[in-house]
Formats: structure tokens, C-alpha cells, sequence
């Protein structure tokens, strides 16, 4: 079945750019999503379809896909920004949704 | 406002069965389809099952398959989880998530998810 790994943890200084990493085979081929979850509050959709943001989203957040490694980075990081943050991709082949074991951002 | 509660958590011992509900608003329900996920304690998140904008399809994961059925309720715009069989594993918070493909787009689904609910937590324990 298709696998997708993220580092377990990141931190990050106020004001610098985090960058959590989600690999998997050929993950270049594929729609990547990024959800941010607080605790006690809904999950948000942060990026879609790799490189879009949905309204409302904060231009601080950005997303990349290329080869075998997509990127989550969150520019100018504040304080409010430390969550958990999780890729998932559609995996056509195994017809499964797939998510990443999730990033748990801490800000310095 | 666009939103989703769940409600319907407990505590359950295994083999019995329990259902969860989501209530919907802000947004046209019958239009999207609609997910159920979840996540143990601790754990990732897991894909539990998806049911088409009017309910005349259905896919499950095979963890679950033959033990949970999805439904929904246009008249009262509820996503429900009727979970049969549980199991020590199954406990988890579950969540409802829209998604985002809107019927007449020329997909069923997009297979990813544009709004969440808060979740619901599922103890399963002798």
C-alpha cells in the first residue's frame, strides 16, 4: 500500500520559515493536500492540489510537489502557527485515501 | 456560517454497537459528498469511509468494511455512522469532513476534504 512519511516534529523561531516534508513514491504524479489541526478545533485545509490555497488561507502558507517529496512552508511563522500538520494524497492505484503520520510544529 | 458538529461518542465495550451522528449547515448538503475519519489516540489520521451527494454510494475502508455503513438525511442535512462490531482498535475520535467536488462537476468525489468538524471520541472497553 502507498506510504506517505513526515518527520515527527519541527520546531521554528517567530518570524522564520518552517518547512515539514511529506515523501512518497513518485508523490510528484499525485494531488497533495496539507490539513492544520489545533487541539479541540477543526481540522483546516491549508493547501490543495499541491500548490493551492483555499480562501482565506493566509499567503504565509505555500506548498510544493516535485520527484518523490512535497513541501509545506509557512513563511513568517507566528505564534498561532503551532499545530499538527498532515499530508494526504488519493492514491488511484490502491483506489485509498492516504495520509502522512503528521508533523507536530512547536514555535521557539 | 458553514459548520459541522458531531455527536454520538461514548463508551462502548466490544461487540456492541453505536452510532454517530454529524449535523451539517451553511452549505448545500445534498450537493457534496460526504467522509467519515478518524484518529486513535496518538496515531495518525485514518480514512474510515466516504457516501455519494444522495447517498446511492458508498466505499469503506477495509478495516471497517462489513461493520460500519454510512447513511444520510437530506431532510435534516445528517451524515450518520452506524458502527456494528467494535472493536479495542476502532476507539478513536471520529470526524465528519465535506467534499469539496460538488455534484454536476463531472467527478463523484475529490477525495480530499474542505471542512471538518470538531470530532466525536469512540472508547472501546471491556
Amino acid at each position: 500500500s502507498y506510504v506517505l512519511t513526515q518527520p515527527p516534529s519541527v520546531s521554528v523561531a517567530p518570524g522564520q520559515t518552517a518547512k515539514i516534508s511529506c515523501g512518497g513514491s513518485n508523490l510528484e504524479s499525485k494531488s497533495v493536500q496539507w490539513y492544520q489541526q489545533k487541539p479541540g478545533q477543526a481540522l483546516v485545509l491549508v493547501v490543495y492540489d499541491g500548490t493551492a490555497r483555499p480562501s482565506g488561507i493566509p499567503a504565509r502558507f505555500s506548498g510544493s510537489n516535485s520527484a518523490n517529496t512535497a513541501t509545506l512552508t509557512i513563511s513568517r511563522v507566528e505564534a498561532g502557527d503551532e499545530a499538527d500538520y498532515h499530508c494526504q494524497v488519493w492514491d488511484s492505484d490502491s483506489h485509498h485515501v492516504v495520509f502522512g503520520g503528521g508533523t507536530k510544529m512547536t514555535i521557539l | 456560517q458553514v459548520h459541522l458538529v458531531e455527536s454520538g461518542g461514548g463508551v462502548v465495550q466490544p461487540g456492541r454497537s453505536l452510532r454517530l451522528s454529524c449535523a451539517a449547515s451553511g452549505f448545500i448538503f445534498r450537493s457534496f459528498g460526504m467522509h467519515w475519519v478518524r484518529q486513535a489516540p496518538g496515531k495518525g489520521l485514518e480514512w474510515v469511509a466516504v457516501i455519494s451527494h444522495d447517498g446511492s454510494n458508498e466505499r469503506y475502508a477495509d478495516s471497517v468494511k462489513g461493520r460500519f455503513t454510512i447513511s444520510r438525511d437530506k431532510s435534516t442535512t445528517t451524515l450518520y455512522l452506524e458502527m456494528s462490531s467494535l472493536r479495542p482498535e476502532d476507539t478513536a475520535v471520529y470526524y465528519c469532513a465535506k467534499d469539496p467536488v460538488r455534484f454536476g462537476s463531472g467527478s463523484d468525489y475529490g477525495w480530499y476534504f474542505d471542512l471538518w468538524g470538531r470530532g466525536t471520541l469512540v472508547s472501546v472497553s471491556s
